[in-house]
């Protein structure tokens, strides 16, 4: 089964700041990526699919990007509604799609 | 608008045996894959479960498999997860959502959760 390794688990940050989490496959998953963020007590919500592909009605802040082992989430502009937990999950080959451990967000 | 509608979820002892549901509305159900995603109290997500949009295939994850069946019901638009041999750390809100294609990818929406409690 393919692992997903992601970093930081916590981060603290300013609003205005630019955000960086990493997401790491343990073998080749080709785009095949998402980026979730989940606010306490609510269901997941999709930002970003195929690695770098912007989910409708998701602010332009939020990008992503990589390929093969090594991807990357950003947020530009961090913003107060942004605070939440995210989460990169594979979708390669065959299903179990683990999930990566989260980053949680929060003001510094 | 896509709406999904989770049920079921309860205090069971362990070794009990639960059924949740998740009543799909909003689009073509049979259209599309839909998975079964967990969270233990303060952990991550956990991918547990999902089956194909034809229900011909469908997947486990190692820590519910050979306990848990997923199932469909086109004539009910529903999603089923038949769990059995429950376990403390079986503890979670559980999660249903739609995936994005026939094949099971990722998931574009999902329900607001049920929580399953196993306890003594």
């Amino acid at each position: 089964d393919i692992q997903m390794t992601q970093s930081p688990s916590s981060l603290s940050a300013s609003v205005g700041d630019r955000v960086t989490i990493t997401c790491q496959a343990s073998q080749d998953i080709s785009q095949y990526l998402s980026w979730y963020q989940q606010k306490p007590g609510k269901a997941p919500k999709l930002l970003i699919y195929d690695a770098s592909n912007l989910e409708t009605g998701v602010p332009s802040r939020f990008s992503g990007s990589g390929s093969g082992t090594d991807f990357t989430f950003t947020i530009d502009s961090l913003q107060p509604e942004d605070i939440a937990t995210y989460y990169c999950q594979h979708y390669a080959d065959v299903p179990p799609y683990s999930f990566g451990q989260g980053t949680k967000l929060d003001l510094k | 608008e896509v709406q999904l509608l989770e049920s079921g979820g309860t205090l069971v002892q362990p070794g009990g045996s639960l059924r949740l549901s998740c009543a799909a509305s909003g689009f073509s159900f049979r259209s599309y894959a839909m998975t079964w995603v967990r969270q233990a109290p303060g952990k991550g997500l956990e991918w547990i479960s999902g089956i194909s949009g034809s229900g011909d295939r469908t997947y486990y994850a190692d820590s519910v498999k050979g306990r848990v069946t997923i199932s469909r019901d086109e004539s009910k638009n529903t999603l089923y997860l038949q769990m059995h041999s429950l376990r403390a750390e079986d503890t979670a809100v559980y999660y249903c959502g739609k995936d994005w294609a026939a094949a099971v990818a990722g998931v574009d929406h999902w329900g607001q959760g049920t929580l399953v409690t196993v306890s003594s």
